[in-house]
């Protein structure tokens, strides 16, 4: 099993310039959940979704969107970037939200 | 609003010296509460989940505990691979979203 995959490691973008960090699961898992890090602040919660079809936003949604086709991928799409978005992003999923979450390595993001 | 502070923010200890973190949190009925460890570089890896105050879980030289209020996790004769940065997160009952804290960073000396 590979767990929790996410592409790219590192991207850079320019203001404005759109992109999609993709995630892939092979645990059959129906939760899946979309963070950010910023240096010292721990994780804030983007999106999640409880399966296929179905989505809903966490902390901090504003200026991102989701969308979940399959069981397996959840890709993460950034609209208009903008220096803010500078981050670390880390895609996750679980069985259940009471049980583990299985995390990617992350993206590490930088806008300019 | 719920929420979840960790403290200290950073804590350095020498090689045997064994302390504890703590993680206060506000929540509207709690569901779970989990601790994750993450290296520099990587994604968080799951150590432990409490459910219930009173319940207490360990793993090697690590013991989580739970109250109504807090968790701690008890670090015991750390060894300087126990340095990484330790994260909790708890989940209400009203919702499936998990609220991070900020971490604390633990440095073990040799």
């Amino acid at each position: 099993n590979a767990g929790v995959t996410q592409t790219p490691k590192f991207r850079i973008l320019k203001i404005g310039q759109s992109m999609t960090l993709q995630c892939t699961q092979d645990m059959n898992h129906n939760y899946m959940y979309w963070y950010r890090q910023d240096p010292g602040m721990g994780l804030k919660l983007i999106y999640y979704s409880v399966g296929a079809g179905i989505t809903d936003k966490g902390e901090v949604p504003n200026g991102y969107n989701v969308s979940r086709s399959t069981t397996e991928d959840f890709p993460l799409r950034l609209e208009l970037a903008a220096p803010s978005q500078t981050s670390v992003y880390f895609c996750a999923s679980s069985y259940r939200p009471r049980h583990e979450q299985f995390f990617g390595p992350g993206t590490r993001l930088t806008v300019l | 609003e719920d929420q979840v502070t960790q403290s200290p923010e950073a804590l350095r200890l020498q090689e045997g010296e064994s302390s504890s973190l703590n993680c206060s949190y506000t929540v509207s009925g709690l569901r779970g509460l989990f601790w994750y460890r993450q290296d520099p570089g990587k994604g968080p890896e799951f150590l432990f989940t409490l459910y219930s105050a009173g319940e207490e879980k360990e793993k090697e030289r690590l013991k989580a505990t739970l109250t109504k209020k807090e968790s701690f996790l008890h670090i015991t004769a750390p060894k300087p691979e126990d340095s990484a940065t330790y994260l909790c997160a708890v989940q209400a009952n009203r919702d499936d979203k998990i609220i991070f804290g900020k971490g604390t960073r633990l440095h073990i000396l040799p």
